[in-house]
């Protein structure tokens, strides 16, 4: 059974940092691509940043481009989103996803299986 | 950026009933586009992708369809659990965009 589940999530002041975690198992995680997808309270879906199974591949939406680092480490099943300079728009439910269907075009997938999403609040 | 436009916002319907959802896209995707179904508090779920392509668990029930830049979902008989939000999501190049998303509703 694939599980994502994501940690790291919390309140932090405006200008602050985080760095979200995914753990990922149940399936082949260092051949596929991962993505971050938020989710602002109440509002639709985000996709924030993507990387590809070797990391050679690294995309980030602008409206986080410079301030978030998506990585991975494929030895630990790992996924990670370093977020910083933090602003009140970040807050949001991120989700870890993977890419395990239909391929991928320039850091662009579709999202098979999520996590259960962690919640970033960025209020002073 | 591709814009995804959704409609209709909200759709009332009963169970039993069949429901067809649109999504269109401001310029071609081709057939590289996906739909999720969102019940609250949980995360999406994938149930599309390549426009027709069932993803893996997803009832017969659930069908999608079109190219280019006109999109459905079509629910051919609603169930209880099929009331939630459905958003449309392309990737046909960077960055990936999901519509506004349709509210279906038990009327």
């Amino acid at each position: 059974e694939v599980q994502l589940v994501e940690s790291g999530g919390g309140l932090v002041k405006p200008g602050g940092s985080l760095r979200l975690s995914c753990a990922a198992s149940g399936f082949t995680f260092s051949i596929y691509s991962m993505n971050w997808v938020r989710q602002a309270p109440g509002k639709g879906l985000e996709w924030v940043s993507s990387i590809s199974s070797t990391s050679i591949h690294i995309y980030h939406a602008d409206s986080v481009k410079g301030r978030f680092t998506i990585s991975r480490d494929n030895a630990k099943n790992s996924l990670y989103l370093q977020m910083n300079s933090l602003r009140a728009e970040d807050t949001a439910v991120y989700f870890c996803a993977s890419s395990t269907v239909g391929q991928c075009n320039d850091g662009s997938c579709y999202a098979d299986y999520w996590g259960q999403g962690t919640l970033v609040t960025v209020s002073s | 950026e591709i814009v995804l436009t959704q409609s209709p916002a909200t759709l009332s319907l009963s169970p039993g009933e069949r429901a067809t959802l649109s999504c269109r896209a401001s310029q071609s995707v081709a057939i590289y586009l996906a739909w999720y179904q969102q019940k609250p508090g949980q995360a999406p779920r994938l149930l599309i992708y390549h426009a027709s392509n069932r993803a893996t668990g997803i009832p017969a029930r659930f069908s999608g369809s079109g190219s280019g830049t006109d999109f459905t979902l079509t629910i051919s008989s609603l169930e209880p659990e099929d009331f939630a939000v459905y958003y449309c999501q392309h990737r046909s190049n960077w960055p990936p965009v999901f519509g506004q998303g349709t509210k279906l509703e038990i009327k």
